[in-house]
Order: structure tokens, then C-alpha cells, then sequence
């Protein structure tokens, strides 16, 4: 079974431009999650959602990030303009949706973006 | 809001050296609690979690994490360490509020020398 595939693995972009990463949760997962990694801080939680629905924002930075989730498959985050304090590392992660209090969370690769 | 320290950024070990790295975590109420490890290269994977019940929990490859609520840790064991555990690990809370939104600490860089 593929595990959670993000795309691309690194992008270099420079301040301004706006930039598109993609995550492809398991297939069947129900909940999708997005996480970002600052240089050296702590993951930080972004967003969930569960299918097409955003279910939780709370960690989304400002409105220059959107993120969708058309038809409950793959996800998509953009950052329009991208700033220099957006450099980091994006993880996704999913998992299936069992209706217990918790569902383990399996994570993507993650996407290195570098603003310049 | 919860937040997770991890005390050490980054431990160098010898082979066959023990290992605990510290994790505490800031929140009152009811928590899951998680080790996640990240070898070089490789994705974050699941090492052991701990929802209730024996505070002493074991994960794969021979780690181990023990819950002490009064102090509102969970540090992570391992007896033995190996030169395949060099990696990135990574403590990680979810709280009774939202149990999908995961507060990870900034991690702990493990280098085992041969």
C-alpha cells in the first residue's frame, strides 16, 4: 500500500511568487493534515481536514496560505506571495477515520520550500 | 495553549550507550502522548503512544517511554542504543479538546557513533 506522497519534494522560490505543494493522502483516509516545520523550531500543526471539509484552521498562519481539498482525495496548499518567513519544511498526513477519539496520523516526506 | 519541550536538541552516543531523552509537555487535562522518529531520509513513523493505563510504554526496535502525570513528562529509553538509531526524534501531544491536532516538541538529533 503507497504511504502518503507529497509533491514536490523541494521548491526554491523567491519572495513574492506564489507556490503550490501537494499532498496525496492513503488511499481511503478520510482525514488530511497539514504541519510545517520552521528551520530547527517545533512541527506546527496547520490544518485538518476530514474529506472536503476543513474541519480545524486554527494553525494557519495568515491568508496567504489556502489550502483545499476538492472531491476528499489529494490536497492541495498554496502561498500567494510567499514571504521569507514561510521557509520550511511541509508535512501532510492522513488517516483513516475509525470514529474513535484518535486515528494515528501517517505522515508524508514533506516539501523543503526555500524563499529567497 | 499546550506546547512540548524536548530538553536536549542534540545527544551524540556511542554505540551500546543508554539513552533517555526528555520530553514535557504543558496542558492539564487528558492527553495522548507520542514518540515520533525520523531516520535520515525517511518519513515520520510512529515509534510508541501512550493512551491510558500502564505508564511504562514500549515501542518497536526496543524503545521504551514511561508517563509521569506530577510531571507531566514522557521521556523516552532506550537500554542499548545502535548505530541504526541515529536519527531525529520527536515528542508529540494531542489533548481532550481536539485529539487530531498533534503539538510536537522541536526535537532531539540522535547521533550514534560506531
Amino acid at each position: 500500500e503507497a504511504g502518503v506522497t507529497q509533491f514536490p519534494s523541494h521548491s526554491v522560490i523567491e519572495k513574492g511568487q506564489t507556490v503550490t505543494l501537494r499532498c496525496d493522502p492513503i488511499s481511503g483516509h478520510d482525514n488530511l493534515y497539514w504541519y510545517r516545520r520552521v528551520m530547527g523550531k517545533e512541527i506546527k500543526f496547520l490544518l485538518h481536514f476530514v474529506k472536503e471539509s476543513k474541519q480545524d484552521e486554527s494553525g494557519m498562519p495568515n491568508n496567504r496560505f489556502l489550502a483545499e481539498r476538492t472531491g476528499g482525495t489529494y490536497s492541495t496548499l498554496k502561498v500567494q506571495p510567499a514571504e521569507l518567513e514561510d521557509s520550511g519544511v511541509y508535512f501532510c498526513a492522513s488517516s483513516p477515520w475509525t470514529g474513535r477519539d484518535y486515528n494515528e496520523q501517517f505522515f508524508g516526506p514533506g516539501t523543503r520550500l526555500t524563499v529567497l | 495553549a499546550q506546547s512540548v519541550s524536548q530538553h536536549n536538541h542534540h545527544v551524540i552516543l556511542s554505540e551500546a550507550a543508554s539513552l533517555e531523552l526528555g520530553c514535557n509537555y504543558s496542558y492539564g487535562g487528558t492527553v495522548n502522548l507520542f514518540w515520533y522518529v525520523q531516520y535520515p531520509g525517511q518519513h515520520l513513523q510512529l515509534l510508541l503512544k501512550y493512551f491510558s493505563g500502564d505508564p511504562l510504554v514500549k515501542g518497536i526496535k526496543g524503545f521504551e517511554a514511561e508517563f509521569i502525570k506530577s510531571k507531566f513528562s514522557f521521556n523516552l529509553r532506550k537500554p542499548s542504543v545502535q548505530w541504526s538509531d541515529t536519527a531525529e526524534y520527536f515528542c508529540a501531544v494531542n489533548a481532550g479538546d481536539n485529539f487530531n491536532k498533534f503539538y510536537f516538541g522541536s526535537g532531539t538529533k540522535l547521533n550514534v557513533k560506531p
